[in-house]
């Protein structure tokens, strides 16, 4: 069965201290796997697509990557406005549907 | 700006009312979706339409139904069939089928009293 599991469910972080989630997923032949931000009562925002093992791409403090079983999307020196759940989804081969994990809650504290 | 917006942001219901979630698009998407969200669950897709006039259920179509005359427009209602209704509706649209870099709205929350 395809599955995304997200580890932690919950971070809480000092300004400026690095870390990383993680996002594992089980599903024959992935097709894309993404990250989204998702601030409180509102919807997600797409950060990344990432396709196949190696790559990784970057955004101002976030910088995602990936393996064959799973994705990182590290944070450095994270600010206060970096607090927000974090979404991992991947691409069903079959159907062509996103699998969402259920999200890392991150809480930045100046 | 393009983007997606729902409407309303929150909507309470009785028990045994239909409701309507509107969701309108101008970013000349040709795939549109509707998820749920539940506290400790991923979103759980609903409804998806690839294409004016047809659409397909996803995972957790009972007690909902959707319609797309309109390539902007995919509403959602929420019938009185739907056991547990109270929660966090997302539309969603993409280029195409099987594009999957989603725009999400901002979410409808609905609250069954």
């Amino acid at each position: 069965e395809d599955q995304v599991t997200q580890s932690p469910e919950a971070l809480r972080l000092q300004e400026g201290e690095s870390s990383s989630l993680n996002c594992s997923y089980t599903v024959s032949g992935l097709r894309g796997l993404f990250w989204y931000r998702q601030d409180p009562g509102k919807g997600p925002e797409f950060l990344f697509t990432l396709y196949s093992a190696g790559e990784e791409k970057e955004k101002e403090r976030l910088k995602a990557t990936l393996t064959k079983k799973e994705s990182f999307l590290h944070i450095t020196a994270p600010k206060p406005e970096d607090s927000a759940t974090y979404l991992c989804a991947v691409q069903a081969p079959a159907t062509n549907k996103l699998i969402f994990g259920t999200g890392t809650l991150l809480a930045v504290q100046p | 700006d393009g983007g997606i917006t729902q409407s309303p942001k929150y909507l309470f219901r009785k028990e045994g009312q239909n409701v309507t979630l509107s969701c309108e698009q101008n970013l000349n998407h040709d795939a549109m979706y509707w998820y749920r969200q539940d506290p400790g669950q991923g979103l759980r897709l609903i409804y998806y339409s690839q294409i004016v006039n047809d659409f397909q259920k996803g995972d957790i179509a009972e007690g909902y139904s959707v319609s797309r005359e309109k390539k902007e427009s995919f509403p959602l209602t929420v019938t009185s069939a739907q056991k547990n209704p109270t929660a966090f509706y997302l539309c969603a649209s993409s280029r195409g089928a099987g594009a999957n870099v989603l725009t999400f709205g901002a979410g409808s929350r609905l609250t069954v009293l």
